[in-house]
């Protein structure tokens, strides 16, 4: 099955700073790459996704960059706020039996410091 | 429009009880999906539906874990009975169609259902 590692499991940005998080996916027939914001008490919360055949999407101030080849899979968020403070998981998506199949990230503490 | 709605919000029970979440999707929904998130982790699938088939409960622990989607619209997920280390957060979520095909894929998450087994 689909194995998604995600780098660092922490982070701690000084307000205004950019913040990077990492994703690599194990198989290559994931086509389909969400990424969540989880705060304290909630569910996740899609906050940007990006599918195979783009390399690049921009939201604001939330990027995501793919790359296939490396099977590796990028969240930026530039001139970060307080509010910016939560966990955020990666996830990959392929099709499996004609459904598509989600494997989710360990997970991203991100800490905005004012 | 209205959420997912997922209830009750915490639940504690002892080693061996059994315990039953619903899960309310957003209307017109056909894909509805049970998480199953330990603290520090990522949420990992238990079981998925389109409208009320199965179509995904390879990590469904069989054996205690039970879930329905009677006509397609809500559903129950049981534990029976529980361990203490089925205590985590249960999530639910629905998707117009299963995720990735277009935007109608995007999966929406209910609060989630805290469980504490002691």
């Amino acid at each position: 099955g689909e194995n998604v590692e995600q780098h660092p499991s922490t982070l701690s940005v000084q307000e205004g700073d950019s913040a990077v998080i990492k994703c690599t996916y194990s198989d290559s027939a994931s086509n389909y790459f969400p990424w969540y914001k989880q705060e304290l008490g909630k569910g996740p919360q899609l906050i940007i996704d990006i599918r195979s055949n783009v390399g690049e999407k921009k939201d604001q101030r939330i990027a995501v960059t793919l790359n296939k080849t490396a099977k590796h899979f990028s969240l930026h968020i530039t001139e970060t706020q307080p509010e910016d403070s939560a966990v955020y998981f990666c996830a990959a998506s392929m099709n499996s039996g004609g459904y598509q199949k989600v494997t989710f990230g360990t997970g991203t503490k991100l800490q905005v410091i004012p | 429009e209205a959420g997912v709605a997922q209830s009750p919000r915490y639940k504690i029970i002892e080693k061996r009880q059994s315990v039953a979440f619903w899960c309310n999707p957003i209307s017109g929904h056909a894909t509805l999906y049970w998480y199953q998130q330990i603290l520090g982790q990522g949420p990992k699938l238990l079981i998925q539906f389109q409208n009320n088939g199965v179509v995904d409960d390879s990590q469904l622990p069989k054996d205690r874990f039970s879930a329905e989607r009677l006509k397609g619209v809500d559903s129950t997920l049981k534990i029976q009975p529980a361990k203490l280390e089925d205590s985590a957060v249960y999530l639910c979520a629905s998707s117009l169609v299963s995720p990735g095909t277009g935007f109608r894929g995007t999966q929406y998450f209910g609060p989630g259902t805290r469980l504490l087994v002691l």
